[in-house]
């Protein structure tokens, strides 16, 4: 099993520019989740999945869209980003039974 | 939104010494977990906790679920060179009727070894 992957690792955009960040797990978790991570804020949810077809939102999701058209995708796309956008962005996944979330490499944003 | 608040925020210690570091919350949570993430990688689950006063050990990591279901623990006990990261602790909290949650997690504790 490669576990959650993620594409790109590193990105910089410039301002107004859309993108997407790729997330892929092969373990058949039903539960999928984008995070953020900014220095001194801990992880902030963005966005979550708990099927295919079924996205909602988590604690920060403006300017990021999802969706999740297969139990192993669940590509965030940034239709517009900002320079407050630059972040390290983590892609997880679970089992709707446990706890134990597994975390990709994350990708590395910068928003100029 | 809610949050978790740890301490410390950094540590500087040497190896073989003893580490603790903690976590607490203005409301309840049901569940305790404690993560490592080591330099560019994503967050690695270490120890859940499941029961208030439940203390649980992963090799050298002790954590304990606080009494008051508010606050945890957790220790490293003669730390290596391999301890070096940051610790997240975080809880799962209720986001819709339909029982998913999601998890929140505190801000962090960044673990030095002096050499």
């Amino acid at each position: 099993n490669a576990g959650v992957t993620q594409t790109p690792k590193f990105q910089v955009l410039k301002t107004g520019q859309s993108m997407t960040l790729q997330c892929a797990q092969d373990m058949n978790h039903e539960y999928m989740s984008w995070y953020r991570q900014d220095p001194g804020m801990g992880l902030r949810l963005i966005h979550y999945s708990v099927g295919a077809g079924i996205t909602d939102q988590g604690e920060v999701p403006n300017g990021y869209n999802v969706s999740r058209s297969t139990t192993e995708d669940f590509p965030l796309r940034l239709l517009s980003a900002a320079p407050s956008q630059t972040s390290v962005y983590f892609c997880a996944s679970r089992t709707l039974s446990t706890d134990t979330q597994y975390f990709g490499p994350g990708t590395r944003l910068t928003v100029l | 939104g809610q949050q978790l608040n740890q301490s410390p925020q950094s540590m500087f210690i040497q190896e073989g010494e003893d580490v603790s570091m903690n976590c607490t919350s203005s409301s309840i949570f049901n569940t305790w977990l404690w993560y490592k993430q080591d330099p560019g990688e994503g967050p690695v689950l270490l120890i859940a906790l499941y029961k208030a006063g439940e203390l649980t050990s992963n090799g050298r990591l002790t954590a304990q679920f606080g009494i008051t279901r508010k606050d945890s623990f957790l220790n490293i006990s003669a730390s290596i060179p391999s301890d070096v990261g940051i610790y997240f602790c975080a809880g799962p909290r209720p986001i819709s009727n339909f029982g998913n949650e999601k998890l929140t997690f505190g801000t962090g504790t960044r673990l030095t070894i002096i050499p």
